[in-house]
């Protein structure tokens, strides 16, 4: 999700629900795709990452799904647990070494 | 982690005033960046590291400036602080060369400029 001004997009799902978050990235020429997970007070955390020359990559509960022809990125989340519940940022490796952040979508988990 | 440790975690600071944060890295890593985390903006780049006394400008340089004498610090110095630099800072690491170009992140550092 792209945010609009100060607010990111929310998605509320209940708890052991599936969770899609989705993010459109910029960069045609970007090889190398993030998910981070951020909870409040604390700095992101690694979850899954792809490359350019994957369609979709499965971790423990999560999977990364990435459509190059339309740029865009989706983390889906299995069974979806309270301590799911925080801030997820997509990130494009567009140039080098160096990441480009996507603005972050919350995810709450309702019990 | 990662082995990153951010200092000081928290700091309320005068305009006008210098204020230096630092980055610590236990593991060796060769890349090390500087972001600023404002809400709306997702995270941004400040400055970045790709060795010893090799940096570079990232995305949001103005007003601040780094030195990176030693693998393990990296410091960021803000030389007169403004309103405009509250913000929540982040170092990172970067493994690229190592075999992968993930990110880890440490903790943080929260400063407001009063």
């Amino acid at each position: 999700g792209e945010s609009v001004g100060l607010h990111l997009p929310t998605l509320s799902v209940q708890e052991g629900d599936n969770s899609i978050i989705n993010c459109a990235y910029s960069n045609s020429a970007s090889d190398y795709f993030i998910w981070y997970k951020q909870e409040s007070g604390k700095g992101p955390q690694f979850i899954i990452d792809i490359r350019s020359n994957m369609d979709k990559r499965q971790g423990q509960r999560v999977t990364v799904l990435l459509n190059k022809t339309v740029k865009h990125l989706s983390l889906q989340i299995a069974a979806t647990q309270p301590g799911d519940s925080a801030v997820y940022f997509c990130a494009e490796n567009t140039d080098g070494n160096k990441l480009v952040f996507g603005a972050g979508t919350i995810l709450r988990v309702k019990s | 982690d990662a082995g990153i440790t951010q200092s000081p975690r928290h700091k309320v600071t005068e305009t006008g005033t210098p204020v230096t944060l630092r980055c610590h890295q236990t593991e060796n890593h060769r890349y090390m960046y500087w972001y600023r985390q404002d809400p709306g903006h997702g995270l941004r780049l400040i400055h970045y590291s790709y060795g010893v006394k090799d940096t570079d400008k990232g995305e949001v340089s103005d007003g601040y400036s780094v030195s990176r004498s030693k693998t393990e610090d990296f410091l960021l110095t803000l030389e007169s602080a403004t309103s405009s630099q509250t913000s929540v800072y982040f170092c990172a690491i970067s493994l690229a060369g190592e075999g992968t170009d993930t990110q880890y992140f440490g903790p943080g550092t929260r400063l407001t400029v009063l």
